[in-house]
């Protein structure tokens, strides 16, 4: 199976702040990498795929990079409602896997 | 807009068989990739398997021998079926779809639906 690593765990940040989430993958998996955005009591939302395309309907402080192992997720100016668990996730091979989350609060 | 719900018993009896039901919405099961994915606070996001309109269907080496993915056209809808449950098979249970692109992630979800194991 290929694990994906997320750092930091967790991360507090404050309103306007520049957030970044690192996922890195066992393997080389290309450009297959998904980011997703939970809230407590909610299923996953999907944020972006491809590593770097952003989904229909979210906002364009959300962007994505990365290539073979090593991939970013940004926020570009944290607002409240971005608070929440941020997951990657693979899609190169089954099983498809997922890392482990970063929580992000606000400072 | 598509929209899946979870459906099937919020508690079941070690070494019985968990049963959920995902009912699909504005779109068609006869495309797409159909899946299960589980959550715990422990293990995290665990993808459980996929069916595809065709009959095809992959799982999760880690549970093969005990799922059973499968769709029925007529209710537009897909199952899980998980034999043998333990202790360790608690967990949200989420339904979701992706495209059959490999870049495609998990576009859909349903709500989930919190599954307990207990005699």
């Amino acid at each position: 199976d290929i694990q994906m690593t997320q750092s930091p765990s967790s991360l507090s940040a404050s309103i306007g702040d520049r957030v970044t989430i690192t996922c890195r993958a066992s393997q080389s998996i290309s450009t297959y990498l998904s980011w997703y955005q939970q809230k407590p009591g909610e299923a996953p939302r999907l944020l972006i795929y491809g590593a770097f395309y952003l989904q229909s309907g979210v906002p364009s402080r959300f962007s994505g990079s990365g290539s073979g192992t090593d991939f970013t997720l940004t926020i570009s100016s944290l607002q409240p409602e971005d608070v929440a668990t941020y997951y990657c996730q693979q899609s190169h091979s089954t099983p498809y896997t997922f890392g482990q989350g970063t929580k992000l609060e606000i400072k | 807009q598509v929209q899946l719900q979870e459906s099937g018993p919020g508690l079941v009896k070690p070494s019985e068989t968990l049963s959920l039901t995902c009912a699909v919405s504005g779109g068609s099961i006869t495309s797409f990739y159909w899946n299960w994915i589980r959550q715990t606070p422990g293990k995290g996001l665990e993808w459980i398997g996929y069916m595809y309109y065709s009959g095809s269907t992959n799982y999760n080496p880690s549970l093969k021998s005990r799922v059973t993915i499968s769709g029925d056209r007529s209710k537009n809808q897909f199952s899980l079926k998980l034999s043998s449950v333990t202790a360790a098979d608690a967990a949200v249970y989420y339904c979701a779809r992706r495209d059959t692109a490999m870049i495609a992630g998990f576009d859909y979800w349903g709500q989930g639906t919190l599954v307990t194991v207990s005699s």
